[in-house]
Parts: C-alpha cells; sequence; structure tokens
C-alpha cells in the first residue's frame, strides 16, 4: 500500500518570498511521483514529476522539487512567489503498474501582497 | 474542444432526483478514472475503467453507477444521494500501459449540490 502526507493544510507567505511546500510518501516499491496544482473552480493541472534519473526535476513557471528516497520525500519549492501561484498543490504517488495515483490531502498556497 | 471536459459545471439535486454527470476525452487515452473531492480531505478515487472495462471500485455506495460506453466518455449516474454527497467530481483520463507511470490528465469538474 502507498501513502502521501502533505504536512501543511495552509501556506500564507508574501509575494516574492520563497515557499516550500512539503510531501513525504510511504510505498513499498518504487515509486512515481507528481505535483499537481489546482486554481479555483478548475480541475487538477499537472505541475511537475519524477520517474527517474536526475532527482532534482523543474516546471515552466519556476517550481522544483527534489525526490529524496532515503527520507521519502518530494518537497515542492519556489525561491520566489507570484500572486498567481495562489492555489492548492496536491503530491501524488504512482507505483510501479498501479492504475491508481494516491494523493495527498492537499496544501493551499496563499500568495500575500 | 481538447483535453477532458465535464458537463454540467454545476448541479443541485434533491435527495430523490435521478441525474448523470458527463466526461469526455480528447486525447485518445485508454483509461478514465473518477474521482470524489470533498473539503479538507484527499482525492478519493471512486472508478476506474481501462478499454472500457471497469477495473477497480473502491467500495462506492450503489447509488453511485458509472458507466463508459467507449474510451472516449464516461458518465456517473446518480440517484437518491445523501448530503454528504455534495462535493467536486472530477474525472480523468491516462494512457495505461502495465509497468509504466501513470500520469492521469484531469477535467474542471463537476460541483454537486445535494439538498
Amino acid at each position: 500500500a502507498q501513502s502521501v502526507t502533505q504536512l501543511d493544510s495552509q501556506v500564507p507567505v508574501f509575494e516574492e518570498a520563497p515557499v516550500e511546500l512539503r510531501c513525504n510518501y510511504s510505498s513499498s516499491v518504487s515509486v512515481y511521483l507528481f505535483w499537481y496544482v489546482q486554481y479555483p473552480n478548475q480541475g487538477l493541472q499537472l505541475l511537475l514529476k519524477y520517474l527517474s534519473g536526475s532527482t532534482l526535476v523543474e516546471s515552466i513557471n519556476g517550481f522544483e522539487a527534489e525526490f529524496n528516497k532515503s527520507q521519502t520525500s518530494f518537497h515542492l519549492r519556489k525561491p520566489s512567489v507570484h500572486i498567481s501561484d495562489t492555489a492548492e498543490y496536491f503530491c501524488a504517488v504512482s507505483s510501479g503498474s498501479a492504475r491508481q495515483l494516491t494523493f495527498g490531502s492537499g496544501t493551499q498556497l496563499t500568495v500575500l501582497p | 474542444e481538447t483535453g477532458v471536459t465535464q458537463t454540467p459545471r454545476h448541479l443541485v439535486m434533491g435527495m430523490t432526483n435521478k441525474k448523470s454527470l458527463k466526461c469526455e476525452q480528447h486525447l485518445g487515452h485508454n483509461a478514465m478514472y473518477w474521482y470524489k473531492q470533498s473539503a479538507k480531505k484527499p482525492l478519493e478515487l471512486m472508478f476506474v475503467y481501462s478499454l472500457e472495462e471497469r477495473v477497480e471500485n473502491n467500495s462506492v455506495p450503489s447509488r453511485f453507477s458509472p458507466e463508459c460506453p467507449n474510451s472516449s466518455h464516461l458518465f456517473l449516474h446518480l440517484h437518491t444521494l445523501q448530503p454528504e454527497d455534495s462535493a467536486l467530481y472530477l474525472c480523468a483520463s491516462s494512457q495505461f500501459s502495465g509497468g509504466s507511470y501513470n500520469e492521469q490528465f484531469f477535467g474542471p469538474g463537476t460541483r454537486l449540490t445535494v439538498l
């Protein structure tokens, strides 16, 4: 069985400040890891993913996440946030042939002016 | 239309009504999913269809009945719902191949309110 824990349900941060959204997972097999973002009144959009290779993955809008196998973590970071980054962020894990994605409970990022 | 579309976007129904949610994917994928998103809770996977065959059903109450007539369309038929069924219902699709990762593409959701 696999599970995902997002340690913070709400993260308020001022514009242009750095942010880290934490995600820890548990799985008995090799995993694929994802971050999805959900803007108000919209569905989930894939932000970035780790499949294999380099443990640091980046998105086109400045977010990055690092896969840390020893700490079973996949934290999401951005060095300088914008008002438009305000959204809910979901971490998810998929393992091997599993059709399922297991999601965390989400972190609401609110960027303040 | 592109991606994954869902209709209606909003639905209000009484507990004795019967309604259906529709999802359509324009990505050529072979798997489709229904999720329930309630406030402050993780996304709950309800049903998975792969190649039009239901392959997983996470013990969802029988008042929810899925239908997948072809690889591009997915329905969720609703009857005698309860107020606690009020939530955002998300549809997703993916190109599933055994042993590979499973990147899912989501629709905008249907906001359901049960009175």
